[in-house]
């Protein structure tokens, strides 16, 4: 069965510095999405992703956050210079259609981000 | 504004025992709602999903839930539970209108043998 998929499963770094955090959609899915989870906390989205362009975005997803699919298979979250309150689980979705049409969107694993 | 409301931080239940993990929801237009399951260190597992039509939706592994529009319900059943069923379960909401999914705070579930 296909899956979504994510590297690392855990980044550490330096507050201050930038990161990207990397998932692979399930190959036929059109619609992309990035969620957090801080920990004891609800999952939180944070962007969707169609066409190249954001479709919609949280008010989490301020500046320092931007999104990118670079290639025919990657989908990226950077984070430009992390805070310590940027440290939490980051799960990359994606989906076959739009949400709009109730359409499920398939969950990666996650990335556990650190933020020291 | 949105929101899913699980009102049980835990559920306990006896192997063989039917259970229930409870979910209530807020939307303003006509709602999509969801449940996912995390195992210890993996992702967020979908197990079904009401859009339209019969009450009763029937998932993965045998679970089941409810929409009920008047109570603005959705709770997950599942008539014998297994001790592999031990999980955290989350339910989830997203109206038509929408891309993002709310998630509620999630229930832990605890089958024992």
């Amino acid at each position: 069965e296909p899956e979504v998929t994510q590297t690392p499963s855990h980044q550490v770094t330096q507050m201050g510095q930038e990161v990207i955090l990397r998932c692979v959609p399930i190959s036929n899915h059109l619609y992309f999405y990035w969620y957090r989870q801080i920990l004891g906390q609800k999952v939180e989205f944070l962007v969707s992703f169609y066409n190249n362009e954001i479709s919609e975005k949280s008010e989490i997803f301020d500046d320092q956050f931007s999104v990118e699919r670079p290639d025919g298979s990657n989908f990226t979250l950077k984070i430009r210079s992390t805070k310590l309150e940027d440290s939490a689980m980051y799960f990359c979705a994606s989906s076959e259609t739009s949400g709009l049409s109730g359409d499920t969107q398939y969950f990666g694993p996650g990335t556990r981000l650190t933020v020291l | 504004a949105q929101s899913v409301a699980q009102p049980e931080d835990q559920v306990n239940v006896a192997e063989g025992n039917p259970l229930t993990v409870k979910c209530t929801y807020s939307v303003s237009g006509n709602p999509y709602l969801f449940w996912y399951v995390q195992y210890p260190n993996r992702g967020l597992q979908f197990l079904l999903k009401y859009i339209t039509g019969d009450n009763l939706v029937k998932g993965s592994y045998g679970f089941e839930a409810e929409f009920n529009k008047s109570q603005t319900s959705f709770h997950l059943k599942k008539p014998s539970a297994l001790v592999s069923d031990s999980a955290l379960y989350f339910c989830a909401v997203r109206d038509t209108g929408g891309f993002k999914t709310i998630f509620g705070a999630g229930t832990r579930l605890f089958v024992k043998a």
